[in-house]
């Protein structure tokens, strides 16, 4: 069965500093990737998704995702972190031997600091 | 606008006691599915339909139980049998296929 990870369960960043959160998944082939936000009480938003293509994928608010087949890996990146960005964020695959679901890590919880 | 409506926002419940969550999509999307969050554990699959009238159990479907009688509804009835029941639940659709999930806005559901 597929798997992600999320090794930092916990960032905090300075406002106006990059950011890189990691994510890695456990699967045979290419999986479809995701990443969302979520804020404190709320339900979930898509930041950007990685189908095939160009392994760059922009997003929403900002966000990049740079999916790395030989890493097992879809890390998402933004260059300059603002303080309305802090949020939990999630990785999540859909892989072709899951039926119709998505599996997603554990989350990173980000903190900005003024 | 189309998009997931969850309710309650807040619920309560006292224990021994089932308390049925409500789960409504107008996006026309085909499959449904219903996630447990708790602190630090991300999110878990306790139900998801891919069409009407069937439904799979997901990671942790014990003490808790679904019906989907119409496309647009997917209610998750929480029983007397879940022995932790106090958790944010939420529901999330998609077309066929492996396209992104939309979600609600979540219930926070609390044992009393």
């Amino acid at each position: 069965a597929q798997s992600v990870t999320q090794p930092d369960i916990h960032i905090t960043v300075s406002e106006g500093a990059s950011l890189e959160l990691r994510c890695n998944y456990s699967y045979g082939a290419t999986p479809y990737l995701f990443w969302y936000v979520q804020s404190p009480g709320q339900g979930l938003q898509l930041l950007l998704k990685y189908f095939s293509g160009d392994t760059l994928v922009q997003g929403i608010k900002g966000f990049e995702a740079e999916f790395k087949r030989s890493q097992s890996s879809f890390n998402l990146r933004k260059p300059s972190v603002h303080w309305s960005d802090a949020a939990e964020y999630f990785c999540a695959v859909w892989a072709n031997n899951a039926g119709n679901m998505l599996t997603f890590g554990g989350g990173t919880r980000l903190m900005v600091k003024p | 606008d189309g998009g997931i409506t969850q309710s309650p926002k807040y619920l309560f419940r006292k224990e021994g006691q089932n308390v049925t969550l409500s789960c409504e999509q107008n996006l026309n999307h085909d499959a449904m599915y219903w996630y447990r969050q708790d602190p630090g554990q991300g999110l878990r699959l306790i139900y998801y339909s891919q069409i009407v009238n069937d439904f799979q159990k997901g990671d942790i479907a014990e003490g808790y139980s679904v019906s989907r009688e119409k496309k647009e509804s997917f209610p998750l009835t929480v029983t007397s049998a879940q022995k932790n029941p106090t958790a944010f639940y939420l529901c999330a659709s998609t077309r066929w296929g492996r396209t992104e999930a939309f979600f609600g806005q979540g219930t926070r559901l609390t044992v009393v």
